[in-house]
């Protein structure tokens, strides 16, 4: 059974630093993807993950994927205020085409 | 763009009420999910439907039931709703084996 695990939950921190959130997933899965989720609103799609290596970015955010080690990670550079959030990756198990198993999520406070 | 819609962003019901949440997605995707989210808790996926009049129940079935008479409409009902069902319900939509694209969310007050 797939399991995901996210760490750390609660991540405070200035503007201006560069910090790693990470998503561990227990068995093989070939699709990895991470959300963002803004206070009191629902969430949205940042990327999606498929092989491994892969390396995605936007903006301040990169999303990377090393499905050897079953892990991937969220960085942020120079973080800015408006990056506050929770973050949630999730992964599909590999006999599955319906059900996400979620991450617990990483709320992010980034303070001025 | 897939655009997911739910009906209502606030509702406030009564115990014991029957409440309808209802969400419709435009771009024929095959399935559905139902989600609740509580602080704390992350997100507990209540029911799934991978093809009309299909369901199977998620991780926490108990108090709901729903509804997919159309591939486009997914219901979730509250029979007699509770103080405990209070949260914030989220619906979802994907098509195969690709990411979810979410609704806006209906944060529910039962009272």
């Amino acid at each position: 059974e797939l399991k995901v695990e996210q760490n750390p939950l609660f991540l405070s921190m200035q503007e201006g630093k560069n910090y790693t959130i990470y998503c561990n997933y227990s068995t093989t899965s070939d699709r990895l993807y991470w959300y963002r989720q803004d206070p009191g609103k629902s969430l949205e799609s940042l990327f999606v993950l498929l092989s491994n290596g892969a390396v995605k970015q936007e903006g301040r955010l990169m999303a990377s994927l090393d499905t050897k080690a079953r892990l991937s990670t969220l960085h942020i550079t120079a973080a800015v205020h408006d990056l506050s959030a929770t973050y949630f990756c999730a992964a599909f198990p590999m006999d599955s085409n319906y059900q996400l198993i979620w991450g617990a999520g990483t709320k992010l406070i980034i303070k001025p | 763009d897939v655009k997911v819609t739910q009906s209502s962003r606030y509702l406030v019901k009564r115990t014991g009420e029957k409440v309808f949440l209802e969400c419709v997605q435009d771009m024929d995707h095959e399935n559905m999910f139902w989600y609740r989210q509580d602080p704390g808790l992350g997100l507990r996926l209540i029911y799934f439907s991978y093809d009309v009049k299909m369901k199977e129940k998620g991780d926490i079935p108990e108090g709901y039931s729903v509804s997919r008479e159309k591939k486009e409409r997914f219901s979730l009902i509250l029979e007699s709703a509770s103080t405990n069902q209070t949260s914030m319900y989220l619906c979802a939509s994907s098509e195969g084996g690709w990411g979810y694209t979410f609704g806006s969310g209906t944060r529910l007050t039962v009272v």
